[in-house]
């Protein structure tokens, strides 16, 4: 039971590349999370998927696209990486039946854009 | 949208001693959650807070939800090398659109000297 993997584990691009970060969990989870964490300002929820075929705008959607490819995985996608989004990147799941059950988190993805 | 603020940002603390740390909102929350996150890893569950007023303790880590629902605090107790790293409160709000997303403090910073 690997609970949530994340690849890759780090990562640089120029600006304008693209790429796509991989999350897939073993727990039969129903919700799904990206979040990017910069110095001094937390996690910032970026997209989130409440259950399998749905996901929603987070906090800070832009420059971001979503996939929720089956129950276990969801991708983010950045198509024209810029220097601002240079960050960890975590994913994270959660049961989603009750409102007592919480997000555990992957071990996140260094991004660097150039 | 929803905002934390979270106190202090660092601390520097000898072994041994207690550790005091806290989170207010603006807006009300109905769950408070408590993350620790160690050097290149994902955040960590340490406790979980339902109710309003409530005091959950894990080992030497005591967390409080706060009566008016808008603030937390986290105490550790006799502190220990191993307790450095980043600790993180998050609260979720209540059904609808938000159901299940959490809205994270900025984080303190913990450093023990031996």
């Amino acid at each position: 039971n690997a609970g949530v993997t994340q690849t890759p584990k780090f990562q640089v691009l120029k600006t304008g590349q693209s790429m796509t970060l991989q999350c897939a969990q073993d727990m039969n989870h129903n919700s799904m999370y990206w979040y990017r964490q910069d110095p001094g300002m937390g996690l910032r929820l970026i997209y989130y998927s409440a259950s399998e075929g749905t996901t929603d705008k987070g906090e800070v959607p832009n420059g971001y696209n979503v996939s929720r490819l089956n129950k276990r995985e969801f991708s983010l996608r950045l198509e024209s990486a810029a220097p601002s989004q240079t960050s960890v990147y975590f994913c994270a799941s959660r049961e989603g039946r009750d409102s007592t059950d919480t997000q555990y988190f992957g071990p996140g993805t260094r991004l660097t854009v150039l | 949208g929803q905002q934390l603020n979270q106190s202090p940002q660092s601390m520097f603390i000898q072994e041994g001693e207690d550790v005091s740390m806290n989170c207010t909102s603006s807006s009300i929350f109905n769950t408070w959650l408590w993350y620790k996150q160690d050097p290149g890893e994902g955040p960590v569950l340490l406790i979980a807070l339902y109710k309003a007023g409530e005091l959950t303790s894990n080992g030497r880590l005591t967390a409080q939800f706060g009566i008016t629902r808008k603030d937390s605090f986290l105490n550790i107790s006799a502190s220990i090398p191993s307790d450095v790293g980043i600790y993180f409160c998050a609260g979720r709000g209540a059904g609808g659109t938000s159901y299940g997303k959490l809205t994270f403090g900025q984080g303190t910073i913990l450093t023990v000297h031996p």
